[in-house]
């Protein structure tokens, strides 16, 4: 098992420019999150997908968008990237329908918005 | 008031010596709590998580949890330098499916 991965590992983007950050799981998780993580400020939820299907914001979804293509993919798009989106952001997945169960992490992505 | 608080530190201990590591939340209805081990470079992977109230051990980890006073710590007994990570605390919230990240605390062992 892969686990959670993460597409691309790294990519540097002019302002203005958009991407997708792409993250598959193969442990059949219900839910699937996105964090960014910047330097003192720890991991921060950017949306979340609790169930196939639904998404929701979390603590800081601005300049973002993401889609719950399926049960195993959850992508994160830039639609105009910006200075301040300039961070390390990394995939979870989770059985969360149990409160007890872990989330566990990609390797990231290191953006980088000149 | 953040929801999850930590230190940041750095705690350097010295090799050998138990590192001691907390963190508040503001939940009360909170659930369940989780230690991540995060090092420089790389993703957050699990260290323990807790669930009720008192101690759980796994190996030189041990968590402790504290429901009335809202206060989760992990101790780390005879920390090696390879310990030497940031420790990010994680809880989950009460019917939610969010886990709450604190900044997490940078542990230094010194051999």
């Amino acid at each position: 098992n892969a686990g959670v991965t993460q597409t691309p590992k790294f990519q540097v983007l002019k302002t203005g420019q958009s991407m997708t950050l792409q993250c598959a799981q193969d442990m059949n998780h219900n839910s699937m999150y996105w964090y960014r993580q910047d330097p003192g400020m720890g991991l921060r939820l950017i949306y979340y997908s609790a169930s196939e299907g639904t998404t929701d914001k979390g603590e800081v979804p601005n300049g973002y968008n993401v889609s719950r293509l399926n049960k195993r993919e959850f992508s994160l798009r830039l639609e105009s990237a910006a200075p301040s989106q300039t961070s390390v952001y990394f995939c979870a997945s989770s059985e969360s329908r149990l409160a007890h169960n872990e989330q566990f992490f990609g390797p990231g992505t290191r953006l980088t918005v000149l | 008031q953040k929801e999850v608080e930590q230190n940041s530190g750095p705690l350097s201990v010295p090799e050998g010596a138990i590192a001691s590591l907390n963190c508040t939340y503001s939940d009360r209805g909170s659930q369940s709590f989780f230690w991540y081990r995060q090092y420089s470079g790389k993703s957050p992977e699990l260290i323990m998580s807790i669930y009720s109230n008192g101690d759980k051990e796994d190996g030189r980890f041990t968590a402790q949890l504290n429901k009335a006073s809202q206060y989760v710590s992990l101790l780390i007994r005879d920390s090696q330098p390879s310990d030497s990570a940031t420790y990010l605390c994680a809880v989950r919230g009460s019917g939610t499916y969010k886990y709450i990240f604190g900044t997490g605390t940078r542990l230094k062992v010194l051999a």
